[in-house]
């Protein structure tokens, strides 16, 4: 199966701060890649598609890019509503995998 | 929108099945795959297989084998996820997925979980 990585693990960020969280695939993947914000007890909910696609309604200050093995999902401005925990999935490889999460807590 | 409604939490012993429902509301619910995913405390979400709704077809990820079933009733717009051999291991929230593309891409829509417990 194909390994996802996602770093950091946690971050701690400030409402306003830009942050950035990097996803690496064990293989390429070209950009078959998805990005999800999960809050507890809440259904995770899509973020970005195909590496750097916003799904409909999804606020524009989150962004994805990148191709191959290296991804990154950016907040540009970090609000209240975004503390929560971001996963990356590959889809490219059967079966599809996501990465560990990281957590986005409040400074 | 789309609604993906899921059954209430389970709390079961070593060795016994669950089985979760997902109703599936406000979209054509033959037109896409569905997903089923669990989310055990501390892991990464962990991908479990894929029902196509309108012929039933089913695939597994080799973990699950031989151990889960996916079903549908098309009646009521409904997906079920049943696992049976139950262990520990198994505690986890189990979320059904919309599929917005074929079998094998992301999921645009998720339910709102089920928590299975296992405990003796």
């Amino acid at each position: 199966d194909i390994q996802m990585t996602q770093s950091p693990s946690t971050l701690s960020a400030s409402v306003g701060d830009r942050i950035t969280i990097t996803c690496r695939a064990s293989q390429l993947i070209s950009v078959w890649l998805a990005w999800y914000q999960h809050k507890p007890g809440k259904a995770p909910k899509l973020l970005i598609y195909q590496a750097s696609s916003l799904e409909s309604g999804v606020p524009s200050r989150f962004s994805g890019s990148g191709s191959g093995t290296e991804f990154t999902l950016t907040i540009s401005s970090l609000q209240p509503d975004d503390f929560a925990t971001y996963y990356c999935q590959q889809y490219n490889f059967y079966p599809p995998t996501f990465g560990q999460g990281t957590k986005v807590e409040i400074k | 929108q789309v609604q993906l409604v899921q059954s209430g939490a389970e709390v079961k012993k070593p060795g016994a099945s669950v089985k979760v429902s997902c109703k599936a509301s406000e979209y054509t619910f033959i037109d896409y795959f569905m997903h089923w995913v669990r989310l055990a405390p501390g892991q990464r979400p962990e991908w479990m297989g894929w029902i196509n709704p309108k012929s039933g077809a089913t695939n597994y990820a080799q973990k699950f084998q031989g151990r889960v079933t996916m079903t549908r009733d098309t009646s009521i717009t409904t997906t079920f996820m049943e696992l049976n051999g139950l262990t520990s291991d198994d505690t986890a929230v189990y979320y059904c997925a919309r599929v917005r593309t074929g079998a094998y891409s992301y999921d645009d829509n998720w339910g709102q979980g089920t928590l299975v417990t296992v405990s003796p």
